[in-house]
Order: structure tokens, then sequence, then C-alpha cells
């Protein structure tokens, strides 16, 4: 099946510092790719749907001066967390679909924790 | 607007017995529906998953689950829980351009009594 992979796992970052985060298709090109979050002892919420080679599309009420993406190449997202405060703090996971494929396969998650 | 809603927040069961996890959606065309398992700080695992077809899906680890268009639902059930089942059940719906745009439930956290 096709493999997507979140670089770092875990990050613990200061108050006030950014934070990047990766998603990379590994075996596959994606064209989208979707960023999600899940605060503890919740479900994960659709943050926000990157696209290649053009802007971020933002679900209400995410900040998208807060929550940099990128998607610069067919295999890489990056959501860069700016300013970070221990609110956000939480598990960032990202999915993509592969080309005519059916569904979007995530990533293993990375959990953020800014003290 | 789509939406899946799982109306059991937490759920507790015995080892060896049967087991169905209540799910129902919200969405205007024919929608993939998809199964997932968390366990505590892990990501997310795929248990089954529908988009045409047979009702009834089989899935991983001896899961299955039926569609049921009438009631909107996709309940996900296993004969005989093991004590390795607990864990936190996600069902979804495919939305948006392709079903990609993944919609979540919030969530049936399983319990399992030895």
């Amino acid at each position: 099946g096709a493999v997507v992979s979140q670089h770092p796992s875990w990050v613990i970052c200061k108050s006030g510092t950014s934070v990047k985060i990766e998603c990379r298709s590994l075996d596959f090109q994606a064209t989208t790719m979707f960023w999600y979050r899940q605060f503890p002892k919740q479900s994960l919420m659709l943050m926000a749907t990157s696209n290649e080679g053009s802007k971020a599309t933002y679900e209400q009420g995410v900040e998208k001066d807060k929550f940099l993406i990128n998607h610069a190449s067919l295999t890489l997202s990056t959501l860069t967390v700016t300013s970070a405060h221990p609110e956000d703090s939480s598990f960032y996971i990202c999915s993509a679909p592969p080309t005519g494929n059916t569904e979007a396969f995530f990533g293993q998650g990375t959990r953020l924790t800014v003290v | 607007a789509q939406s899946v809603t799982q109306p059991d927040i937490h759920i507790t069961v015995s080892e060896g017995a049967s087991l169905e996890l209540r799910c129902n959606y919200s969405y205007g065309a024919t929608p993939y529906l998809f199964w997932y398992v968390q366990s505590p700080g892990q990501g997310l695992q795929l248990l089954l998953k529908y988009f045409s077809g047979d009702t009834l899906v089989q899935g991983i680890k001896g899961f299955e689950a039926e569609f049921k268009r009438s009631q909107s639902s996709f309940n996900l059930r296993k004969p005989s829980v093991h004590w390795s089942d607990a864990a936190e059940y996600f069902c979804a719906v495919g939305a948006g351009g392709g079903g990609f745009k993944t919609i979540f439930g919030a969530g049936t956290r399983l319990f399992v009594k030895a």
C-alpha cells in the first residue's frame, strides 16, 4: 500500500518559537495533501488542504498566518506552526491520496508539545 | 454539510463478547466510509472501508461493517472481542472532490473487561 511519512514523530519546543512538520508521500505523488489536528481525547479535525503549486485552503476558524502550509513538490507538504503557544500542543496528522486512488493514506502523526 | 455521528462516547464489553459500534453519517452523495482504530498516542490504522458493492465489508482483525443506506449507518461489528482491541475507534466519511477530505466522527473509546 501507499506510504505517507511524517517527520518528526514528536517535538517539544519553547513558547514563541516556530516548528515545521513534514509530510511525505514515499512511493506516490500527491497533488493534494490534508492536515488534521487532534487535541487530547478528541477527534481529528481537518485544518487545511494543501495544494501543490498553489495556496492552501484553510477550514473555518484555522488561522492561516499561524499555520503556514507549503506544498512545494508532489511528494512533500510542510506545516509550520509559527509563534507556537501551549494551546497549540496537539497531535498533527497528514493524509495524501495517490492519483487515481479512492482513498487517502495517513501519516503516523506528529506530537507537538509547546512548553 | 457532511457529518459523522458516533453516539457512544465509550463502550465496555467483556473479553469474548460481541461488539457493535454505531455510526451514522450525513452525506448528499454515495459516501466513501471508513473505520479507523487508534491506540493511545499512536496514529490511525484503517480497519475497513466501503466504496460500493457488497454492503457487508470485511476488514482486518476480524472486524466487519455493514452499510445501510436507508438508515445512513455504517456500524462496526466483531463477534468476539480480545483485550487487545481496547482502543479508540473512529468512523469517517470521505468528502470533497474524490472523497479524500476525511470527516471524522467523535470517536468511541472501547474498554475490554477481563
